[in-house]
């Protein structure tokens, strides 16, 4: 069994400011990584993934994460925040073995950006 | 693409009462997925399929759920004898089954809302 912990529950930052939202996993196997991003009203939608390769992955507006195998962790990042970035943020994860493919996600962070 | 598509996207009903919820995934996904999102938490899964076959579900989903793929494209998710527990987001996704963990694309999501 997989669990996801994102110990922020709200981030509030100044726009252009950068950011950091945290994720830490715990599993007995290994691995994918994800971060999903819902908009209020909105479905999930994907912002970024890891696989495997390099343990820095880029995605969408301007996103970017590391996968650190040693802290079981994959914050995610960005440089600097626009006003449209306010959304939830959830971690999550899926065993790379077998069939199963299910996600189990964090119970996420509420990025707040002002002017 | 049309995406994933969820219908009705909000429900209310009276406590007692039998609800029913369709999810028609991305075409050529066989690959579909039932998640409950309660308020500020992370979605959490409920069952999935590949093509008509249901492989796996949680024990969240208790006797009074119920959920079907009957010619693997659209999917139901019948909640009988509702309770105000049941009150929450329903999040229907869908994939591609490979080799390789594939993005789950997943729609607006069904509000349900038990008085």
């Amino acid at each position: 069994a997989q669990s996801v912990t994102q110990l922020d529950s709200q981030v509030p930052v100044f726009e252009e400011a950068p950011v950091e939202l945290r994720c830490n996993y715990s599993s007995s196997v290994s691995v994918y990584l994800f971060w999903y991003v819902q908009y209020p009203n909105q479905g999930l939608q994907l912002l970024l993934k890891y696989l495997s390769g390099s343990t820095l992955v880029k995605g969408i507006n301007g996103f970017e994460a590391e996968f650190n195998k040693s802290q079981t962790s994959f914050h995610l990042r960005k440089p600097s925040v626009h006003i449209s970035d306010t959304a939830e943020y959830f971690c999550a994860v899926s065993e790379r073995t077998g069939t199963a493919s299910k996600l189990t996600f964090g119970t996420g962070t509420r990025l707040q950006v002002t002017l | 693409d049309t995406g994933v598509s969820q219908d009705p996207r909000h429900k209310i009903t009276k406590r007692g009462q039998n609800v029913t919820f369709r999810c028609d995934p991305i075409s050529e996904h066989n690959r579909l997925y039932w998640y409950r999102q309660t308020l500020g938490q992370g979605p959490e899964f409920l069952t999935y399929f590949q093509n008509e076959a249901q492989l796996e579900k949680s024990r969240l989903l208790s006797d009074r759920f119920s959920a079907e793929r009957p010619k693997g494209s659209f999917s139901t998710l019948e909640i009988q004898r509702t309770e105000q527990g049941d009150s929450a987001m329903y999040l229907c996704a869908s994939s591609l089954a490979s080799g390789r963990m594939n993005e789950q694309f997943f729609g607006p999501g069904t509000r349900l809302t038990v008085l």
